[in-house]
């Protein structure tokens, strides 16, 4: 049972677009979310990361958009590039170091 | 530093053979993670210990799987006997609890192939 709910499975944009991924969670005890990318033949890489208290979060091109209430969050790529192609995971955990649920992953495709 | 470092990089055995991964976490880090990614489940946590200690082992799939963390350099991750499900990668992650950053640095995996 999959306690992060990713969407969607894949994406394809073309350059310069913004994909944006999903993601949703049940727990109310999470309270540390964070996004993960992931390159072919590489471990994850942690890209950024969010908590309940703050709404969006941005780093660079990347932006996460926290709603509470909702129990959702989502990754916003902006001006994306083709080497932003990748698998990105959500992901959630609950005041530990690091026990990290994730979510099922997004592969995100940028055209040239 | 050279960051996780994980060996063998692939593994190709066949079904009933033991296996054994190894994990050297980053210097200084006190928590080291044993996650499995496969296309059918995605990335799951097998286990994780925290200062050699094995905190959280309700991810490891079955008897057949254990863990060791005998000092805090060097962990193992053996399957015996392992059967064709078990192919997967799988990543050990390390993070330091005491930096309070919470971020898990990944090594770069252990591909295994059991036929």
């Amino acid at each position: 049972q999959q306690q992060v709910k990713q969407s969607p499975q894949s994406l394809i944009v073309q350059k310069g677009g913004i994909p944006i991924i999903n993601c949703a969670y049940e727990n109310t005890a999470f309270d540390y979310f964070p996004w993960y990318q992931q390159f072919p033949g590489k471990g994850p890489a942690l890209l950024i990361a969010i908590r309940p208290d703050v709404s969006e979060k941005k780093e660079g091109r990347f932006t996460i958009s926290f709603n509470k209430s909702a129990k959702q969050f989502s990754l916003h790529i902006m001006d994306s590039q083709p080497g932003d192609s990748a698998t990105y995971f959500c992901a959630a955990s609950i005041n530990s170091w690091g026990k990290l649920q994730f979510g099922a992953g997004t592969q995100v495709v940028v055209t040239p | 530093d050279a960051g996780v470092i994980q060996s063998p990089r692939h593994e190709v055995t066949e079904m009933g053979q033991e296996v054994t991964l190894r994990c050297k976490p980053i210097s200084g880090h006190d928590y080291l993670f044993w996650y499995r990614q496969t296309m059918m489940r995605g990335l799951e946590l097998l286990i994780y210990f925290n200062n050699n200690v094995p905190i959280d082992d309700s991810g490891m799939p079955e008897d057949r799987f254990s863990a060791k963390m005998p000092n805090a350099s060097f962990s193992t991750l053996k399957i015996q006997p392992s059967e064709p499900r078990d192919s997967a990668v799988y990543f050990c992650a390390s993070t330091s609890g005491l930096a309070g950053t919470y971020e898990q640095y990944f090594g770069p995996g252990t591909r295994l192939t059991v036929t």
